[in-house]
């Protein structure tokens, strides 16, 4: 069946240090895919999305390339805060019969230090 | 502004009482869901609803209810047959057609006891 994978938690990391968050996906057609914050006690917040193979989602220094050959959408960050302290989900959606399925991974969580 | 209100925060329940979740949204919206989310499982999906008066189960219905009486409300009912109902519960909505994202609420944390 359709799923995602996400790469493990959590990850902490120093101040403007570089960030990557793996996600591959398995899917019966050609989905759409998303990248979702979660800051603590909140709902979740769409980061950035990509509806074909090879666009580039991007937002707030945050980028996901969407590789159909790898089926992956990976996260990353050239620099990051102490403020993108939070869980990130890799989703993806699917329109089947008319109606949409979306699929989530189970979240990592990123700790910034000062 | 628009948005998805969900209310309350934080509920808490006795064991054997059923309780109902409050989500409300002015986007315009004509699909809203609903998500249980356990620490280390990300999102489940309870029920989902495309158009007023019709909604689905998702894939943990077991347990829960819905209605969808109005497109700018989805009410959702924790009843007392959900055998593990302590979870942070999310709603979000989205446009029906195309590939929307999904817009999500703050959550209602719900502690059963």
């Amino acid at each position: 069946g359709d799923s995602v994978t996400q790469m493990e938690g959590p990850v902490t990391l120093s101040e403007e240090a570089f960030l990557t968050i793996n996600c591959t996906y398995t899917a019966t057609g050609y989905p759409s895919l998303f990248w979702y914050v979660q800051y603590p006690g909140e709902g979740l917040q769409l980061l950035l999305k990509a509806t074909k193979a090879d666009d580039k989602g991007s937002n707030k220094g945050f980028e996901a390339t969407y590789r159909k050959e790898t089926t992956s959408f990976h996260l990353e960050k050239g620099s990051v805060q102490v403020s993108d302290s939070a869980v990130y989900f890799c989703a993806l959606s699917l329109i089947q019969g008319g109606s949409e399925k979306l699929v989530f991974g189970k979240g990592t969580k990123l700790t910034v230090n000062p | 502004d628009g948005g998805i209100t969900q209310s309350p925060k934080y509920l808490f329940r006795k064991e054997g009482q059923n309780v109902t979740l409050s989500c409300e949204q002015n986007l315009n919206h004509d699909a809203m869901y609903w998500y249980r989310q356990d620490p280390g499982q990300g999102l489940r999906l309870i029920y989902y609803s495309q158009i007023v008066n019709d909604f689905q189960k998702g894939d943990i219905a077991e347990g829960y209810s819905v209605s969808r009486e109005k497109k700018e409300s989805f009410p959702l009912t924790v009843t007392s047959a959900q055998k593990n109902p302590t979870a942070f519960y999310l709603c979000a909505s989205r446009r029906r057609q195309g590939y929307y994202e999904q817009y999500f609420g703050p959550g209602t944390r719900l502690t059963v006891t």
